[in-house]
């Protein structure tokens, strides 16, 4: 069975600071692994897709990369700012042909000014 | 936000009475899921569907049942609410193929009394 592990569990860093954000996988069996962002009370915002043919993706100051052999995906946020204070979630996309997700449960980010 | 509508945002019911939550998409995608949010447990897929009257379950399905008459819209009902019922339900959506991102609704906050 698939799981989905993201740690830590909370983080507060100063501004400025670059951060990176752990998710770790059982199953390397995945088409693809996905990062969101969620704000109190808000859904969830999507940030990066990470094909499974893929090693990286960027978006402005976020990096994602992904090893399907050692079983993690990493977020990168460059110059981190008290905007980016979210729980960031990565969830895995099994390999079943329904295209499920199976959820990290997050990490709380909270970058102080 | 995807054109993605969840309605109700807000409920409270009491213990035993049926509930009827409703997704709307207005994207036309052919996934759609339901997930439930509880603290320490993370997103957990209740019920999905790949097609009008596509249905199956996914791994917290007990006490929930869905239905999906039209590509637009995706009813999540519970039949006799429980507290354990009490949690933020997220609709998802998805395109055809795998290596697409999902996309969330803003989430409904039901709670059992």
């Amino acid at each position: 069975k698939q799981e989905v592990t993201q740690i830590p569990a909370a983080l507060s860093v100063p501004e400025g600071e670059n951060l990176v954000l752990n998710c770790s996988f059982t199953d390397s069996a995945i088409y693809n692994l996905q990062w969101f962002r969620q704000d109190p009370g808000k859904g969830l915002t999507s940030l990066l897709l990470i094909q499974s043919s893929q090693r990286e993706q960027t978006s402005g100051r976020l990096n994602a990369s992904l090893d399907k052999s050692s079983g993690r995906s990493t977020l990168y946020i460059a110059a981190s700012q008290p905007g980016d204070s979210a729980t960031y979630l990565c969830a895995a996309d099994i390999t079943s042909g329904t295209y499920k997700y199976i959820f990290g449960t997050g990490t709380r980010l909270k970058v102080l000014a | 936000d995807a054109g993605i509508t969840q309605s109700p945002r807000h409920k409270v019911t009491e213990t035993g009475t049926p509930v009827t939550l409703r997704c709307h998409q207005t994207e036309n995608h052919r996934y759609m899921y339901w997930y439930r949010q509880d603290p320490g447990h993370g997103l957990r897929l209740i019920h999905y569907s790949y097609g009008v009257k596509d249905t199956d379950k996914g791994e917290v399905s007990d006490g929930y049942s869905v239905s999906r008459s039209k590509t637009e819209d995706f009813l999540l009902t519970l039949e006799s609410a429980t507290s354990s019922q009490t949690s933020v339900y997220f609709c998802a959506i998805r395109p055809s193929g795998g290596n697409t991102e999902a996309f969330f609704g803003q989430g409904t906050r039901l709670t059992v009394v």
